[in-house]
């Protein structure tokens, strides 16, 4: 069974661009949630779709911006870069609220 | 204050010891919890879940919890060099968010 597949893992990027990244869930997973992991803040919640909706969103700036497709497969998007944006990003699968997440590799960030 | 709060270590014991790892959380609604271990440079692994009051056991681990006092707990029995790890406490309330705590950091020392 295939797991949480996120690309690219790397990424270098200057300030005031823009990044996209890719999740692709686990076969019948509905549920994708995006993390940015840093050392200082730990995981924060960054948001969660299901069934191509989404459901809830964190704490973050409207920079941060995401959307799931019919496949289940999810997209986040990061506008107008700034260096605080250096991060590894997690994407997290799992069936439905209450169940457990599979973790994705991540992409790291670095904004320069 | 924090909706998960977990003591950041590190937390070092000896080899064959047991590892004792704690989490509080501030939702009273929180439904689901959970542990995951995250290695160095990787990313977060979910190695136990637990719904009700109690304890669940599962090889060396077992977590416990107390939804009155708002307390989730992870044991590790004959704790190995390869445990050595963040553990991370999660909690997922009717929010369809899951919520992490910072992580303890355990050594675990041959």
């Amino acid at each position: 069974k295939a797991g949480v597949t996120q690309t690219p893992r790397y990424l270098i990027k200057t300030r005031g661009q823009q990044v996209t990244l890719s999740c692709s869930p686990i076969s019948g997973h509905r549920s994708v949630s995006w993390y940015q992991q840093t050392p200082g803040q730990g995981l924060q919640f960054l948001f969660e779709y299901f069934s191509e909706t989404q459901r809830n969103k964190g704490n973050f700036p409207g920079r941060f911006s995401g959307r799931q497709f019919s496949n289940s497969r999810s997209e986040m998007n990061v506008s107008t870069l700034e260096l605080g944006d250096s991060a590894l990003y997690l994407c997290a699968s799992s069936l439905d609220v209450g169940y457990g997440y599979t973790f994705g590799s991540g992409t790291r960030l670095t904004v320069v | 204050q924090k909706e998960v709060e977990q003591n950041s270590g590190p937390l070092s014991v000896p080899e064959g010891a047991i590892a004792s790892l704690n989490c509080t959380y501030s939702d009273r609604v929180s439904q689901s919890f959970f542990w995951y271990r995250q290695y160095s440079g990787k990313s977060p692994e979910l190695i136990m879940s637990i719904y009700s009051n109690g304890d669940k056991e599962d090889g060396r681990f077992t977590a416990q919890l107390n939804k009155a006092s708002q307390y989730v707990s992870l044991l590790i029995r004959d704790s190995q060099p390869s445990d050595s790890a963040t553990y991370l406490c999660a909690v997922n309330s009717n929010n369809n968010d899951m919520r992490f705590g910072a992580g303890t950091r355990l050594t675990v020392k041959p």
